[in-house]
C-alpha cells in the first residue's frame, strides 16, 4: 500500500524568508506522480506544483520549488520570498502512472502560517 | 475556461437523511473524483468516475454512491446520514492521466 507522511503538522515563518515544507512517501512502484496541493481558508484546494517520478529535474513554478529524491521516498517544497497569501495547509500528494484506479493518496499536511 | 463548481456551498441535515452533492467538471475534462476531508485532516477517496463509470472506489460503504452524466458532471449521494459523515466534500476533475483540479467543496453537516 502506498503512504505519505508530513511529519510538520505546522510551522511558521515571516514574511519574505524562505521556507521548505517535508515529505515523505512509501511505494513499490517505479512511476508516478507527485503533488503539492494549497488549502486556504477559503478551503479550495489549489495544486501548487507536480512532479513525474521518471524526470530526474526538479520541478519549479514561480517561487515554489521541489526537492525531489527518488531514492529516500522523499519530496520537499521549498516556498521563497515567502508572502503572507501563501498562509494555508499545504498537502503531499502522491498518484501511481498507469493504475485503472487513479486516486490521489494524501498526506495529513502542514499548516504554513506567513506572519508579517 | 470554466473550473470546477459544486453545489450546494453547505448543507446542513439530519441523521438517517439522504443527500446528493453535485459537481461540474472542467471544461475539457472526462473524469471526476469525489473525496471526504474531515476538519484537520488531508482528503480520503471516495471513488472515481471515467466516461459515466466508477472507475475505483476508497473505503467508503454503499450507502455512497454516484454517477456522471454525458457532460461529464457528477452526482454524489449519501444515503442514511450518520453523524460521522460531517466533512468537506470535495469534487477533483481531470483527464483520465492528468493532474485533478478541484471545486470549492460543499461542507455538510450532520446534526
Amino acid at each position: 500500500a502506498q503512504t505519505v507522511t508530513q511529519s510538520q503538522p505546522e510551522m511558521s515563518v515571516q514574511e519574505a524568508e524562505t521556507v521548505t515544507l517535508s515529505c515523505t512517501y512509501d511505494t513499490s512502484e517505479s512511476n508516478y506522480y507527485l503533488f503539492w496541493y494549497k488549502q486556504p481558508p477559503s478551503r479550495q484546494m489549489i495544486l501548487v506544483i507536480r512532479q513525474e517520478a521518471y524526470k530526474q529535474q526538479n520541478a519549479t513554478e514561480n517561487r515554489f520549488s521541489v526537492n525531489f529524491q527518488k531514492a529516500a521516498k522523499s519530496f520537499s517544497l521549498k516556498i521563497s520570498d515567502s508572502q503572507l497569501g501563501d498562509t494555508a495547509m499545504y498537502f503531499c500528494a502522491f498518484k501511481i502512472w498507469g493504475d485503472s484506479n487513479y486516486q490521489l493518496i494524501w498526506g495529513a499536511g502542514t499548516k504554513l502560517i506567513i506572519k508579517p | 475556461e470554466t473550473g470546477v463548481t459544486q453545489s450546494p456551498t453547505h448543507l446542513i441535515k439530519t441523521r438517517g437523511q439522504q443527500v446528493t452533492l453535485r459537481c461540474s467538471s472542467q471544461s475539457g475534462h472526462n473524469t471526476v473524483s469525489w473525496y471526504q476531508q474531515a476538519l484537520g485532516q488531508g482528503p480520503q477517496f471516495i471513488f472515481q468516475y471515467y466516461r459515466e463509470e466508477e472507475n475505483g472506489r476508497g473505503n467508503f460503504p454503499p450507502r455512497f454512491s454516484g454517477l456522471q452524466f454525458p457532460n461529464y458532471s457528477s452526482e454524489l449521494n449519501v444515503n442514511a446520514l450518520e453523524l460521522d459523515d460531517s466533512a468537506l466534500y470535495l469534487c477533483a476533475s481531470s483527464n483520465r492521466r492528468g493532474s485533478q483540479f478541484f471545486g470549492p467543496g460543499t461542507r455538510l453537516t450532520v446534526l
